[in-house]
């Protein structure tokens, strides 16, 4: 079945450490993307890459980093700098004239 | 400076009824429009889209207008059903320079269907 693989579900983070978000999709999409989800502010772009070894910024980037080395994955870390990283991640492949696929999301706990 | 505004953060609807979300957005260069529908603790799931070209589109049970006019989007559901109760996204897409496109999202609206 293609689609897209988020992992792990549940995630808690202690201060100061730095945490990584996996993405794998097989739907063969070029493009990738990180939301976060916070409530009551919907989803907000973190990064997005549209082809390999090629990244851009999206509205809230600050305190993530991202690699894209494979199509098929597009991890995302939370670093330190994160100062509020406590949230619903999402990750999502697509195409433009067809939406998004999403993932099942990653919730990330700050201990 | 939200570019995609859904302003009623809920919406509480009988089963049978007509339930109608809706959306605003403030960027003419917006190209295609979106709505997902969200259960908790899950990805949003593709619902239906809009070209800009367009004026409506129809799916089964749900259709979605766009008023280009007045940058307006509604999506109806008709007849609601208690399965629909989730959290409805509008999504609205630019591609920028490079090809490069990306979903700009509202806030949401949670929609519950009653008996």
């Amino acid at each position: 079945d293609g689609g897209i693989t988020q992992s792990p579900k549940y995630l808690f983070r202690k201060e100061g450490q730095n945490v990584t978000l996996s993405c794998e999709q097989n739907l063969n999409h070029d493009a990738m993307y990180w939301y976060r989800q916070d409530p009551g502010q919907g989803l907000r772009l973190i990064y997005y890459s549209q082809i390999v070894n090629d990244f851009q910024k999206g509205d809230i980037a600050e305190g993530y980093s991202v690699s894209r080395e494979k199509k098929e994955s597009f991890p995302l870390t939370v670093t330190s700098a994160q100062k509020n990283p406590t949230a619903f991640y999402l990750c999502a492949s697509g195409d433009y004239n067809y939406g998004y696929t999403f993932g099942s999301g990653t919730r990330l706990t700050v201990v | 400076d939200q570019q995609v505004k859904q302003n009623s953060p809920s919406l509480s609807v009988q089963e049978g009824r007509i339930s109608i979300l809706n959306c605003d957005y403030t960027n003419s260069m917006f190209d295609y429009f979106l709505w997902y529908k969200k259960y908790p603790a899950e990805g949003p799931t593709f619902l239906i889209s809009i070209s800009s070209i367009k004026d409506k589109n129809e799916d089964g049970r749900f259709t979605v207008f766009l008023n280009k006019s007045a940058k307006h989007l509604s999506l109806h559901i008709v007849p609601s059903q208690p399965g629909d109760s989730a959290v409805y996204f509008c999504a609205a897409s630019q591609i920028f320079s490079g090809g490069y496109n990306k979903l700009i999202f509202g806030a949401g609206t949670r929609l519950a269907v009653h008996p």
